[in-house]
């Protein structure tokens, strides 16, 4: 079965310092990546993607996402945090068929909280 | 650009009323449509999803209900909540391509209690 993990509930980081946040996957076939951020009480906003090509992908509000296929995880990784990044963030997955309707399968999410 | 609406944005309801939220997408034409719920402390649920007018896919028996009567109208629906039905729900959307690889995009959500 498709699965999704965000091993940590939460990670804590100072102002300034490298972030990372963890996600693991296992699909069957090549696999569709995605990063989301919710603020509290607010939809998901899409972060990045990876499809193929180039394992380091950059998305919005200076993130970046590694694809490591051999450890089957994509890493949401950031240089130097803000505390407005303070949210929670969800990995996904999509199954590479041609199936329009099938949804992304999501982690639990993992609580970023930036301290100044 | 494309937007996506959701109404209302908080709702507090008694077991047994019923149900209707109602989403709705603008700047684009034949849009995959997606009901999730987001249940306190836990993940997104995919719930619905639509690739036309009248054609709704559910992923997960339970007393709700969905309908697409527009193009870029989704509704979510329940003649008899429950307490469980509690939780914050998100409509999304996508291009109607095919394309596993199409990013899906999320409305503000509705924040649904049932006492």
């Amino acid at each position: 079965a498709q699965s999704v993990a965000q091993p940590e509930d939460q990670v804590n980081v100072a102002e300034g310092n490298p972030l990372t946040v963890k996600c693991t996957y296992s699909v069957s076939g090549n696999p569709y990546l995605f990063w989301y951020v919710q603020y509290p009480n607010r939809g998901l906003q899409f972060l990045l993607k990876y499809i193929t090509g180039d394992n380091l992908v950059k998305g919005s509000y200076g993130f970046e996402a590694e694809f490591n296929k051999s450890q089957t995880s994509f890493h949401l990784k950031k240089p130097s945090a803000l505390v407005s990044d303070s949210a929670l963030y969800f990995c996904a997955v999509r199954v590479p068929a041609n199936q329009a309707g099938t949804a992304l399968i999501f982690g639990k999410g993992t609580t970023l909280s930036v301290s100044s | 650009s494309q937007t996506i609406h959701q109404w209302p944005a908080t709702l507090v309801q008694p077991v047994g009323s019923p149900l209707s939220l109602e989403c709705t997408v603008e700047g684009t034409s034949n849009p995959n449509l997606y009901w999730y719920r987001q249940a306190a402390g836990r993940g997104l649920q995919l719930l619905f999803y639509s690739v036309g007018i009248g054609q709704i896919s559910s992923e997960v028996p339970q007393n709700l209900s969905a309908s697409r009567p527009q193009d870029r109208q989704f509704i979510l629906s329940s003649k008899k909540l429950l307490l469980s039905d509690s939780g914050f729900y998100l409509c999304a959307w996508s291009e109607l391509t095919g394309r596993p690889t199409d990013t899906q995009y999320f409305g503000p959500g509705t924040r649904l209690t049932v006492l």
